[in-house]
Order: structure tokens, then C-alpha cells, then sequence
């Protein structure tokens, strides 16, 4: 059974539309992340929750929102696409916030492609 | 603040030793990690480090120095499928705001 799982893997879009990505983790962490991977394949943090409750948000613009209805799903929906948005998404999950040696897993990717 | 900085890319050849550096300034320093990501797929754990000293884990061994804000990843008897990327990541102070920041990753291609 895959830890951390994200649909869709493969997403092609027109500019300016809105489009979702899903995350769910079932290994019953509490901390759950969204990171953007570049062309330049820069991992880049871009939010993360705990909880349901949002923690980190790193100066993302405001298209972009997470939603966490459980702690075991954070989805990001993207409003208005644009073609500075192309990029993989990785959704993360780690245990227990503040406990040394937290390891984040990754889900395999969303890859998406704005046109 | 947080700022990590590794070589963009490095080759070895196959069965051969490599050494991955990583400095980085972290405030309120609490690990560093190393992922490894092959083209295409997510990142998957290799090591952490949180006190000084070497930490060995059959071919890979990780090493860290606080004073320094220095880490490194030895690879030994390096396999073709070792060709990926490898990704150093320090992790800050254990509170609210704890994240973990990944480095731009060093892209290790290895020669037959």
C-alpha cells in the first residue's frame, strides 16, 4: 500500500483555468506538506499543516490553497494557472511536530503542465 | 534563516568512492537529512544526522559537524543505479514553525 498517495500523477491545463491536486497519507502522521519542484528541480517548501491547522506558508501566492479536511489528506487547489505554475508537485508527510529526527515521506509527484 | 548550499553536479565512475559536501547556516540547527531522488521520481530517505560524527548505513555513510555547518555523503563501491540526484536538507528549531529545507541537490552521474 503506497504511504502517501497523490492524484493526479499527470495534469496538462490551459492557462487560467483552476485545477486540484489531492494528497492522502495513511501512515498516521500529523504533519502534512506541499513542495514545489522547479525545471530546475529545486525542492521548495510551500505550505505545511499540522493537524489541520496551517503552520507554514512560504510567500505562495494566493491562487494556491491548501485544504486539509482530516489529518490524513491536504489537497492544493491552484486558481487562475499560469505558465510560471508548470512544475512537480510533491505532497510530504512526517510524524509528530517538534520530535528530533522526523523523516518526511513524499508521494510520488503531480506533473503539471500549464499550456 | 536557513541557506544550503551543495555542488550542482558531480561524476564518478562505477565501483569508485564519492563525496558529496553540504554547508549550511540554520538557525536554531536541529538535523540534517540526505534524500536521494532518481529522474522522475520522488525523493526517498538516506540518512539523518543530528550529532557530530559519522553514521554508516551499509555502501552510503553520512557525517555532520555543527561547528562547521558541514555534512557529507560518501558513497562507496558506486552502482550504475546510484545515478541520481542527492539531496542534503537541514531542519530548524523544534517549535511551530519547524520545516525542513532541501538544498538545490547535486546531480551524481556515474561512468561504466
Amino acid at each position: 500500500d503506497t504511504a502517501v498517495s497523490q492524484t493526479p500523477k499527470y495534469l496538462v491545463t490551459q492557462m487560467g483555468n483552476d485545477k486540484s491536486i489531492k494528497c492522502e497519507q495513511n501512515l498516521g502522521h500529523d504533519t502534512m506538506y506541499w513542495y514545489k519542484q522547479d525545471s530546475k528541480k529545486f525542492l521548495k517548501i510551500m505550505f505545511s499543516y499540522n493537524n489541520k491547522e496551517l503552520i507554514i506558508n512560504e510567500t505562495v501566492p494566493n491562487r494556491f490553497s491548501p485544504k486539509s479536511p482530516d489529518k490524513a489528506h491536504l489537497n492544493l487547489h491552484i486558481n487562475s494557472l499560469e505558465l510560471g505554475d508548470s512544475a512537480v508537485y510533491f505532497c510530504a508527510s512526517s510524524h509528530v511536530r517538534g520530535s528530533s529526527g522526523n523523516t518526511i515521506y513524499f508521494g510520488e509527484g503531480s506533473w503539471l503542465t500549464v499550456v | 534563516g536557513q541557506n544550503i548550499d551543495q555542488p550542482t553536479e558531480m561524476t564518478a565512475t562505477e565501483g569508485a568512492i564519492v563525496q558529496i559536501n553540504c554547508t549550511y547556516q540554520t538557525s536554531g540547527f536541529n538535523g540534517l537529512f540526505w534524500y536521494q531522488q532518481h529522474a522522475g521520481e520522488a525523493p526517498t530517505f538516506l540518512s539523518y544526522n543530528v550529532l557530530d560524527g559519522l553514521e554508516e548505513k551499509g555502501r552510503f555513510s553520512s557525517f555532520l559537524s555543527r561547528s562547521k555547518g558541514y555534512s557529507y555523503l560518501l558513497l562507496k563501491e558506486l552502482q550504475m543505479k546510484d545515478s541520481a540526484s542527492y539531496l542534503c536538507a537541514s531542519r530548524g528549531p523544534l517549535n511551530r514553525d519547524d520545516k525542513i529545507i532541501f538544498g538545490k541537490g547535486t546531480r551524481l552521474h556515474i561512468l561504466p
